[in-house]
């Protein structure tokens, strides 16, 4: 069973807009990851929060992380066309000895 | 380029076929895992080897068996499949089990 649900389930937005994509999850965790998947392609790991981290930034990615509310949220700053993907949340639940996915947010970045 | 290497790309096969998938990483990974997608949907884990040893199977049907000959190695053999099992087939590995994936690009596996 999926651990993580994500919204919105598609967003599409004008590039040079910022985008943010949601995720919550049930369970404790020790990290929360985030992936984006380019059709056709394998996933990509793009972050990684560990559960005592509130906040990570990567380039033009920001990724939040609130344990108490069970979510996460990532934040794409000033998109590009080439950040039309799916993007997908992956939690190290519940034994740490597996990832679990959440759905997914189709991002698509009109030029 | 991917440092996860997946043959073949693409995979036509009738129900009564055995056909085999392959996965090849070279990080040093002692994880490695075989994912199945569907279109528009997260991976579906299926099995995860952990230093060369099947460490959790994902209830998979045995017509989807693996195999992992060596460190560096990871097979899915197929017989016997059913329509509803044409998907995308991603293998990845990892430096340990909860840790960063890399992903290859997938088999594209489609059932006749």
């Amino acid at each position: 069973s999926q651990q993580g649900e994500e919204d919105p389930q598609a967003l599409s937005i004008q590039e040079g807009e910022n985008a943010t994509m949601n995720c919550s999850y049930k369970t404790s965790i020790n990290n929360l990851q985030w992936y984006r998947q380019n059709s056709g392609r394998g996933l990509v790991h793009l972050i990684l929060i560990r559960s005592n981290e509130r906040e990570k930034h990567s380039g033009r990615l920001r990724v939040t992380l609130d344990t108490s509310k069970k979510s996460s949220s990532l934040l794409i700053t000033a998109s590009r066309a080439a950040d039309t993907a799916s993007y997908f949340c992956a939690t190290d639940a519940p034994y740490g000895n597996k990832l679990v996915f959440g759905a997914g947010t189709i991002l698509r970045v009109k030029s | 380029d991917t440092e996860v290497t997946q043959t073949p790309k693409h995979l036509v096969m009738g129900m009564t076929n055995k056909k085999s998938l392959k996965c090849e990483q070279h990080m040093g990974h002692r994880a490695m895992y075989w994912y199945k997608q569907k279109a528009k949907k997260p991976p579906e884990l299926m099995f995860v080897y952990s230093y060369e040893k099947l460490s959790i199977n994902e209830s998979v049907p045995s017509r989807f068996s693996p195999e992992c000959p060596n460190s560096s190695l990871l097979n899915l053999h197929l017989h016997a499949l059913q329509p509803e099992d044409s998907a995308l087939y991603l293998c990845a590995s990892s430096g340990a089990p909860g840790m960063p994936q890399h992903f290859g690009d997938g088999t594209r596996l489609s059932i006749l």
